[in-house]
């Protein structure tokens, strides 16, 4: 049983650029929330999607966007790099519609470094 | 606003001891609080987790302790081992006010069991 998964491992930007980073949730799971965790630091919820529309959002501005496809997998966008973006991006699957629905479950993340 | 506050930041303890990680929440409305463990360069693993309405839940050598009324609640590891060395995250989450179970999580704690 595949745990959640996310490509790719590292990445490198320039200020300005975008990125599109990927996550497949744990099998059986239907949502995906996004974490970013900078270095030191704690993850922090950027958003959630269920049923392929974003369902809740933290404290993050709108050049941070995403989408969940009818798999239940899901990307994250981030536009006009800024030399703060750089973290660990984390996705984390759950399964909406169990008893289970608040055990959250993570990948290894994505490592991006911006420049 | 930190909603999640975690202590210590760094712990070091001898092989066999035993260590005690502490958290504090501000916002009664959670209703589930996970403890992750985060090994470098890995994503966090879910450890253990409670509800408010017990005091206590054991698994193995990890135990958490929950006081509702001071809202606080601690991490123990009993008879630690190097292996345990890593850093330690409380967090907490709720369904109500449209939260959907978002993880809030605190700063964390490096814990290093020295051999």
């Amino acid at each position: 049983d595949a745990g959640v998964t996310q490509s790719p491992t590292h990445l490198i930007k320039t200020r300005g650029q975008q990125v599109t980073l990927r996550c497949s949730p744990k099998s059986g799971h239907d949502t995906v929330s996004w974490y970013q965790q900078a270095l030191g630091q704690g993850p922090q919820f950027i958003f959630q999607y269920y049923e392929e529309e974003e369902r809740q959002r933290g404290n993050f501005p709108d050049r941070f966007s995403g989408h969940q496809f009818p798999n239940y997998s899901s990307e994250l966008n981030v536009n006009a790099l800024l030399l703060g973006d750089s973290a660990l991006y984390l996705c984390a699957s759950s399964a909406a519609g169990t008893i289970a629905k608040n055990i959250q479950y993570f990948g290894a993340g994505t490592r991006l470094s911006v420049l | 606003q930190q909603q999640v506050k975690q202590s210590p930041q760094s712990l070091i303890v001898q092989k066999g001891g035993i260590s005690i990680i502490n958290c504090a929440y501000e916002n009664t409305a959670f209703d589930y609080f996970p403890w992750y463990q985060q090994f470098p360069g890995k994503g966090p693993a879910l450890l253990i987790a409670i509800r408010p309405d017990v005091s206590e839940k054991k698994e193995g050598r990890f135990t958490i302790s929950f006081n509702k009324s001071a809202k606080q609640f601690s991490l123990h590891i009993m008879d630690s081992q190097p292996g345990d060395s890593a850093t330690y995250f409380c967090a907490a989450s709720t369904m109500s006010g449209g939260s959907n179970y978002k993880l809030t999580f605190g700063k964390g704690t490096l814990l290093t069991v020295n051999p």
